[in-house]
């Protein structure tokens, strides 16, 4: 039931912005983009969300376009540390309480390169 | 806080044992999510509670599988009886909110032998 689209793999050198590409063509007007980590053999980590508007933390930039069909995450300057599986998630508003129910398709691969 | 805390950080049973999963959540998050990750499926949601309660366990494989939350602090996962197929890393997570960012603990790496 994939609701986006990633590469399944990309490299970055390091010190250099990564540009992390996610279609999602037949999202809702009410869903956010959510972008989460794995490093290996640790849990997912939360990196940035949205819902129209770009994104900034201090972890990562996120540009959702007008059409909101596509978006990109923005590691400004990877470093060693940041090589990881990247999920690109639109959220489904589920049950009764409209909790998220995030699913995790298969990713990217980042991986950054002295 | 410390986050979500899993315990045990790994687990080895023999095929037809009872296991249990355990997890604390991050004080004041009202939500909480089993997980699991496996190569061939990637990671699943099982169910998730709210405010204690099962929400939506329709991610539950089979009646092997239960989950408890009797406080908010304390939730587990248990399988009986456990199956080679079963085999898999186990994550929960918590978050405090609809719509903003979960917390995901270090998982259980369960390996049914």
């Amino acid at each position: 039931d994939a609701k986006t689209t990633q590469p399944t793999s990309m490299d970055c050198a390091e010190g250099r912005a990564a540009n992390l590409p996610c279609n999602h063509s037949t999202i809702s007007g009410n869903e956010y983009v959510y972008w989460y980590r794995q490093i290996h053999s640790q849990g997912p980590q939360y990196i940035i969300h949205g819902l129209k508007n770009n994104e900034t933390n201090e972890m990562a930039s996120l540009i959702i376009t007008e059409d909101r069909k596509s978006s990109t995450l923005i590691l400004p300057h990877a470093t060693l540390r940041d090589t990881a599986v990247y999920y690109c998630i639109v959220s489904v508003a589920t049950g009764q309480t409209g909790a998220n129910n995030l699913f995790f398709g298969t990713g990217t691969r980042l991986t950054v390169i002295p | 806080d410390a986050g979500v805390i899993q315990s045990p950080r790994h687990e080895v049973t023999e095929m037809g044992q009872e296991v249990t999963l355990r997890c604390k959540p991050i004080s004041g998050h009202d939500y909480l999510f089993w997980y699991r990750q496996t190569m061939m499926r990637g990671l699943e949601l099982l169910i998730y509670f709210n405010n204690n309660v099962p929400i939506d366990d329709s991610g539950m494989p089979e009646d092997r599988f239960s989950a408890k939350m009797p406080n908010a602090s304390f939730s587990t996962l248990k399988i009986q009886p456990s199956e080679p197929r079963d085999s898999a890393v186990y994550f929960c997570a918590s978050s405090s909110l609809p719509n903003t960012e979960a917390f995901f603990g270090q998982g259980t790496r369960l390996t049914v032998v």
